[in-house]
């Protein structure tokens, strides 16, 4: 069974405005992690929020994590074409560095 | 450094036959895991290794075996392959005392 469930499934903005792709899920973590996965290629992980933490930043990247809510949220400021592709929230529950991935949201930023 | 990398890249399959995909890393990590993406189903873990020599059961195990002889390379075998095995197959590492995984460029299978 899926831990994260990603909301929205698709989302299509203007290049330059803010994306923001949000994720719940299920059980206490150790950590939530966010990836990326460009068309046909394998994931590239972005940005990594412990379950201590409330706020992280990475370049354009802004992560939330609400613990008492089981949600994170994943903000991409000023869009650009190549941040088209699928993201996906993957939680990091039962040690060994086992995650468990989201369905994904698949963004596309048009020119 | 190659990173990650899967042989092979794509492969077609009759039901009933048996196949080995190989995932090899360069990165002296500890940590191997094996996942299936399927359309709107996200990754699923198959099998797991934390280390040389050991394996685990993931999330959706059954159909497939791994096995860890040397700590660079990780097999994913499907003994009698099933359309239903029809995914595309990635392989993960991650160094000991990290979180981070570092994903292979997938293995792209069909099973008729």
């Amino acid at each position: 069974s899926q831990q994260g469930e990603e909301d929205p499934q698709a989302l299509s903005i203007q290049e330059g405005e803010n994306a923001t792709m949000n994720c719940s899920y299920k059980t206490s973590i150790n950590n939530l992690q966010w990836y990326r996965q460009n068309s046909g290629r394998g994931l590239v992980h972005l940005i990594l929020i412990r379950s201590n933490e409330r706020e992280k930043h990475s370049g354009r990247l802004r992560v939330t994590l609400d613990t008492s809510k089981k949600s994170s949220s994943l903000l991409i400021t000023a869009s650009r074409a190549a941040d088209t592709a699928s993201y996906f929230c993957a939680t990091d529950a039962w040690g060994a560095q086992k995650l468990v991935f989201g369905q994904g949201t698949r963004l596309t930023i048009n020119p | 450094n190659a990173g990650v990398t899967q042989t092979p890249k794509f492969r077609v399959l009759k039901t009933g036959q048996s196949m080995t995909l190989l995932c090899a890393q360069d990165m002296n990590h500890e940590y191997m895991y094996w996942y299936r993406q399927d359309p709107g189903m996200g990754l699923r873990l198959i099998h797991y290794s934390v280390g040389e020599g050991t394996t685990a059961k993931g999330e959706v195990p059954d159909g497939y075996n791994v096995s860890r002889l040397k700590k660079q390379n990780f097999l994913l075998g499907l003994e009698s392959a099933a359309p239903s095995q029809t995914s595309v197959y990635f392989c993960a590492t991650v160094a000991g005392g990290t979180d981070t995984q570092y994903f292979g460029p997938g293995t792209r299978l069909t099973v008729l």
